[in-house]
């Protein structure tokens, strides 16, 4: 099983700010990465796929990199809309599908 | 619009089984693969179960096999999760998803059911 290391795993930051969330397999997941968005109460939300392809709804603010074992959700100037937690999740060698352990961003 | 709403959930004490339902609506159904991931208040999000959009192969977390069953009515554009010897780890929000760009990178989710196992 691949396991999904995310980190930090709460990021305060500043409306305004660059935030910077990390996330690394314990194996080669290619570029089969996905990250999601999940606010209080509802359901998660596809933000980036194939490790940096944004999905659709989602500004140019986010931009995720990365290839291999370590990957990078970047959000450039955060907004207030931006405040929740991020999982990335890895479907290069499944079962399992796997997820990170999430990244709380609040505000700081 | 696209839209997945999950149905099902409740309080179940340890031991018992559950059925989960999920009702698929403003997509083609029967072309995609179908997924149940679940979230236990206040943790991450954990797969489930996998089936192929033809119903031909399933795959289970280890969690989970030999507990629960995941199937599909195309028919209905419905997916289910029937849930037996259930336990108290097993308390979750249950979330059906699909991808439908990526089959396995989920881009529709349900609103979640929540199933608590309790005495």
């Amino acid at each position: 099983e691949i396991v999904m290391t995310q980190s930090p795993a709460t990021l305060s930051v500043s409306p305004g700010e660059r935030a910077t969330l990390s996330c690394r397999a314990s194996q080669s997941v290619n570029s089969n990465l996905a990250w999601y968005q999940q606010k209080p109460g509802q359901a998660p939300r596809l933000l980036i796929y194939g490790a940096s392809t944004r999905a659709t709804g989602f500004p140019a603010r986010f931009s995720g990199s990365g290839s291999g074992t370590e990957f990078t959700l970047t959000i450039s100037s955060l907004q207030s809309e931006d405040f929740a937690v991020y999982y990335c999740q890895q479907y290069n060698d499944w079962p399992p599908l796997t997820f990170g352990g999430g990244t709380k961003v609040e505000i700081k | 619009e696209v839209q997945l709403v999950e149905s099902g959930g409740g309080l179940v004490k340890p031991g018992g089984s559950l059925r989960l339902s999920c009702a698929a609506s403003g997509f083609t159904f029967n072309i995609y693969k179908m997924n149940w991931v679940r979230q236990a208040p206040g943790k991450g999000l954990e797969w489930v179960s996998s089936i192929t959009n033809s119903g031909s192969y399933i795959d289970y977390a280890d969690s989970v096999k030999g507990r629960f069953t995941i199937s599909r009515d195309n028919a209905k554009n419905s997916l289910y999760l029937q849930m037996h010897s259930l336990r108290a780890e097993d308390t979750a929000v249950y979330y059906c998803a699909s991808g439908l760009i990526v089959s396995v990178a989920l881009d529709i989710w349900g609103q979640g059911t929540m199933v608590t196992v309790s005495s």
